[in-house]
């Protein structure tokens, strides 16, 4: 079955203490993306990656890192998490067609820092 | 820099009533558009998209039209059922502007009441 998924869905931790969620896909695609949902913002894209060892910033990617090492992973660092980063994160992969990209989410990660 | 408004929700109907979701862009280049739907406790799936000007996506029985002109991409829908309660967004992609970024609107909430 075609899917991203994300690890771990659920996460409460406090202040400081680094994390990695990790997301990975099975459907050979070039293009991954995360973002963070945050209630009346809609989805806000944090780092993206256009292929193995490319990566580039989206539109909030202060406090995060990524890395893509490999062209099915695709993990997000929290090197010194702080409560604004509470949030729901979703990790998407994408599809290039006729210049355009569908992008297939995974089911989402809900962080709170306390 | 490009964005997506879209309509404040929550918006409830009845079933079988008909459905408007507003959604303006603004896009310096050629945008694609997008609609996705994100059901409860799930990632977003796209539900339809179209990539030029007076094209028209369908799915599921929405459907939007890219108006150029208006710069909108209203999704409509006949006859709503209580099965399309959920949050839809509004996207954008602007290959052009560079990279792979995607911009989301905030997102509009349905209920569709039995």
């Amino acid at each position: 079955e075609a899917q991203v998924t994300q690890n771990p869905r659920y996460l409460i931790t406090v202040t400081g203490k680094k994390l990695t969620v990790t997301c990975s896909q099975n459907m050979n695609h070039e293009y991954m993306s995360w973002y963070r949902q945050d209630p009346g913002l809609g989805l806000r894209q944090i780092y993206y990656s256009m292929n193995v060892e490319v990566t580039d910033k989206g539109d909030v990617p202060e406090g995060y890192k990524v890395s893509r090492k490999e062209k099915r992973n695709f993990p997000l660092i929290l090197e010194s998490p702080s409560p604004n980063q509470t949030s729901l994160y979703f990790c998407a992969s994408s599809l290039r067609l006729a210049g355009t990209y569908e992008q297939y989410f995974g089911p989402g990660t809900r962080l709170t820092v306390t | 820099g490009d964005s997506v408004t879209q309509m404040e929700g929550p918006v409830t109907l009845s079933e079988e009533a008909f459905l408007t979701i507003n959604c303006t862009y603004t896009a310096t280049g050629y945008p694609s558009l997008f609609w996705y739907v994100q059901y409860p406790g799930e990632g977003l799936q796209l539900l339809l998209k179209a990539t030029k000007a007076d094209d028209k996506g369908s799915n599921k029985g929405f459907e939007a039209t890219y108006r150029k002109e208006t710069t909108s991409f209203h999704l409509e829908k006949g006859s709503v059922q209580v099965s399309d309660s959920a949050v839809y967004f509004c996207a954008l992609s602007d290959s052009l502007a560079g990279g792979f970024k995607t911009i989301f609107g905030a997102g509009t909430r349905l209920f569709v009441k039995a």
